[in-house]
């Protein structure tokens, strides 16, 4: 089956640190760009982080970065987001969303997300 | 960046009427590199449209995406009582935007 299933959201103080992870299956993950996107409470989307499918390439937004680190591991099909000083306003679920084609040319569309997992940033 | 502004913010129809949904792009948009997503409630955004006028596999062909340049709409022709979600264009190619949504809502 062809799905992402995000985990290691939960409640941290700002200043913080929380790591989050999405497991893919059904397709090939090593091929794929994968990316963060969060949605904070009552908001739209927000696109966070990329990271080629080789992981050579990274990129995130500005809000973010210097903060949150995107990583993956295509031995075990997953995704990974490293975040390190939590900020109230980091506060959504965050989705990890799948590259529509695997050739890195340009950002692409997202044809595959997960069901997200919540980060809640209080005190 | 391409700024992405969504209209109307919130549209109030019924089953069986037509929708038009538009998005407005800052600078044109290279390509036609534009996509349609729709968010129900608690669940993640799904893929509708790409390329700004291709729909995805399995989208029911009463939704249909239009427009170049930096002027786009997102036609449903006839709403279904599962079709009144959230709407969200997006800009690809160079960068990732999103514009801030439509909620189309039962009248």
């Amino acid at each position: 089956q062809v799905q992402l299933v995000e985990s290691g959201g939960g409640v941290v103080q700002p200043g913080g640190s929380l790591r989050l992870s999405c497991a893919a299956s059904g397709f090939t993950f090593s091929h794929y760009g994968m990316q963060w996107v969060r949605q904070a409470p009552g908001k739209g989307l927000e696109w966070v982080a990329f990271i080629q499918y080789d992981g050579s390439k990274e990129y995130s937004a500005e809000s973010v970065k210097g903060r949150f680190t995107i990583s993956r591991d295509n031995s075990k099909n997953t995704l990974n987001l490293q975040m390190n000083s939590l900020r109230v306003e980091d506060t959504a679920v965050y989705f990890c969303a799948k590259d529509s084609q695997p050739t890195p040319i340009i950002h692409w569309y997202f044809d595959l997300w997960g069901r997200g997992t919540l980060v809640t940033v209080s005190s | 960046e391409i700024v992405l502004t969504q209209s109307p913010g919130t549209l109030s129809l019924s089953p069986g009427e037509r929708a038009t949904l538009s998005c407005r792009a800052s600078q044109i948009v290279t390509r036609n590199y534009l996509a349609w997503y729709q968010q129900k409630p608690g669940q993640a955004p799904r893929l509708l449209i790409y390329g700004a006028s291709s729909r995805d596999t399995g989208i029911p062909d009463r939704f249909s995406g239009s427009g170049s340049g930096t002027d786009f709409t997102l036609t449903i022709s006839r709403l279904e009582p599962e079709d009144f979600a959230v709407y969200y264009c997006q800009h690809y190619g160079s960068s990732y935007t999103f514009g801030q949504g439509t909620k189309l809502e039962i009248k």
